[in-house]
Order: structure tokens, then sequence, then C-alpha cells
């Protein structure tokens, strides 16, 4: 195990809610990535977020933003949910500087837009 | 822009085999690193090796080893000596140095089964 986090495990919502996600990185790890992965689909990036300020987004719309805490957790917001938004988000935590970074990944939460 | 092209959607070998798993990349980043995931029915991402765009010999990490062959823009997974608990999902992945930091591309993976 990794030691990252992710809350809850399945969620189910409807068109037009909105949700949050929650992520607990690896101690020490200053750095958490968030992506999304599509049935039958490899991960895509949403965005990263290092000392608490976003630090690069991927190609997703402004419906999908983020908070990380001072203690390096972090949520993912959806709003106005869409039935493509159902997919398994996973977080990834890391310590900046490393050599290459290294994203250690969480378990994923398992979200359906019905 | 970054793309990794997994070519197998899936692959099956037989128990205590070795498999090769294929992965191509293309990117306009002079520096960057190779990585490979296992990814279990339970949708963890688990790392299994790196490579880096400047390492002169192919990484190996117990009974995975990448074959990396940069002037072809490709870096195969091998693992050896198959067991039955690899069975899952594996992607290759890019991570160039000049992107946000650690950032990742991934391929749209390959299923590999393993059986007795």
């Amino acid at each position: 195990e990794t030691g990252v986090t992710q809350s809850p495990t399945h969620l189910i919502k409807t068109r037009g809610q909105q949700v949050t996600l929650r992520c607990s990185s690896q101690s020490g790890h200053n750095t958490v990535s968030w992506y999304q992965q599509a049935l039958g689909q490899g991960p895509q990036f949403i965005f990263q977020y290092y000392r608490e300020e976003e630090n690069g987004r991927g190609n997703f719309p402004p419906r999908f933003s983020g908070l990380q805490f001072p203690n390096y957790s972090s949520e993912l917001n959806v709003n106005a949910l869409e039935l493509d938004d159902s997919a398994l988000y996973l977080c990834a935590s890391s310590l900046t500087g490393t050599e290459y970074n290294e994203q250690f990944f969480g378990p994923g939460t398992r979200l359906t837009v019905l | 822009a970054q793309k990794i092209t997994q070519t197998q959607p899936g692959m099956f070998v037989q128990e205590k085999e070795a498999v090769t798993l294929d992965c191509t990349y293309d990117t306009s980043d002079p520096s960057y690193g190779l990585f490979w995931y296992k990814q279990p029915s339970s949708g963890e991402m688990i790392f299994l090796i790196y490579q880096g765009s400047y390492d002169q010999q192919n990484a190996t990490e117990g009974r995975y080893s990448l074959n990396f062959q940069k002037a072809r823009k490709s870096a195969n997974l091998v693992i050896s000596a198959s067991q039955l608990g690899d069975s899952a999902m594996y992607f290759c992945a890019i991570s160039p140095r000049g992107s946000t930091l650690g950032r990742l591309y991934f391929g749209r993976g390959t299923q590999l089964t393993v059986w007795p």
C-alpha cells in the first residue's frame, strides 16, 4: 500500500448534482495530482496542487475544481455533473524535488452519474 | 504534445513464462521519464519500474525489466517468470521534465492474463 487514502470508495450521483472527493496524501508528500480514468481508458490528468496552489491543469472544464490544505490533503469538486463524468478518480501524491517526482496512487473513488 | 501508444489490448501468457508488453511514445521534450504501472481490478495504480531518458542502462526491478530503445521511442516491459498474481491491466506512462511536476501521460493499457 502507498499510504494514500481516498474517500468515499464509491459514489452515485444524478446529473446536475455536485460532488466532493477527498484524498489524504502520503506522509511527507507536498504535491497532489488528480486523474480521471474512464472505463477502458488510461488515466487523464485533471490538475495538480503544490503548496496549496494549482500547479497545472489538464483539458478539463472549470466545473472541475480543487483545493489543497495545509496538511497537503486535497479535495476534488465537480459541479453540474454530467453522465460522462462517470469514472474512477485517482489521487496521487508525490514529493516535489525528488529525482523523478514519483507519484503514489490511492485506491480511487468510483463515481457513477445517473 | 505527449503520446503513449500501447498496441496490445490483451496478452495471454502461461505461468512461469516471460512476456513482453509493448509501449511506444512520442514527445518533443528532450528529458523525460518513462513509467510502468500495474492496475489490478481493485483500481489502485501500482508503480513497477522507471526509466530516465538519459539513463544508459535498461532499468530492472526484480522480475520486471524495461527494454528501452530511445532511437525507436519504445519502452517495452518484460515480465519474467509470470505468476497468476500478475494478471492485471498494465499502463505505460511518460512524464516530461518540462511539464507540471511529475504529470503523467498514460497509454490505454494492456490487459495481461496469466494462465496456469
